[in-house]
């Protein structure tokens, strides 16, 4: 059974803060990971995603991966209350079959 | 484009049953994926397609779930007959595969209810 594990949460941080999420995932061989975010009531859109070892940054996201510790991360610096959302880590686990984690919830306190 | 559409947004129905919930994928996506929400079991994928063939129906709980593609632009995930463990918040998504990985564009969803 192949698995993504997050912390479900709550996540609360101050307005302005860095915001940390991390997941784990089961299978050695996948290859690309995502990080989708849902806002209560909506569906889940896509914010980030990394393929290979180290950091990829875009705006105020940065996603982090280590697939020898089978780990992957997203910081959101300079964090807003629009950002209060839940945030899925997704897994591609080959043929574009995507697992998702059960999700973070985010609260940025204003 | 107008996105990934879904019908109906809403459906509530008593258990028994016969449900069928609908999808237009945006076009031009070649993939498209079926997925069940809920908040103890999380964003589960439950089959998906690929130029109107199913890949992977793995995740299909039982065979009171079945789902069709007819054509690129048209599918149905159809539970009969259901149960009101079945309630859940059932979403499509359409992707286009462009190189080694790609995007999934989620539809806003069927809210299901079975009484």
């Amino acid at each position: 059974q192949k698995e993504v594990e997050q912390n479900s949460g709550p996540l609360s941080v101050p307005e302005g803060a860095i915001a940390s999420l991390n997941c784990t995932y089961s299978d050695r061989g996948s290859q690309s990971f995502f990080w989708y975010r849902q806002y209560s009531g909506k569906s889940p859109e896509l914010i980030m995603f990394i393929y290979s070892n180290g950091d990829k940054e875009d705006g105020r996201f940065t996603a982090q991966l280590n697939k020898a510790s089978q780990y992957v991360s997203l910081l959101i610096r300079d964090s807003q209350p629009s950002d209060s959302a839940t945030y899925l880590c997704a897994v591609d686990t080959g043929g574009f079959k995507t697992i998702f984690g059960a999700g973070t919830r985010l609260f940025v306190k204003a | 484009d107008a996105g990934v559409i879904q019908s109906p947004r809403h459906e509530v129905t008593e258990m028994g049953q016969e449900v069928t919930l609908r999808c237009k994928p945006i076009s031009g996506h070649d993939y498209l994926f079926w997925y069940r929400q809920t908040m103890m079991r999380g964003l589960e994928l439950l089959i998906y397609f690929n130029n109107n063939v199913p890949i992977d129906d793995s995740g299909m709980p039982e065979d009171r779930f079945s789902a069709k593609m007819p054509n690129a632009s048209f599918s149905t995930l159809k539970i009969q007959p259901s149960e009101p463990r079945d309630s859940a918040v059932y979403f499509c998504a359409s992707s286009f595969q462009t190189g080694a990985w790609i995007e999934q564009f989620f539809g806003p969803g069927t809210r299901l209810t079975v009484l």
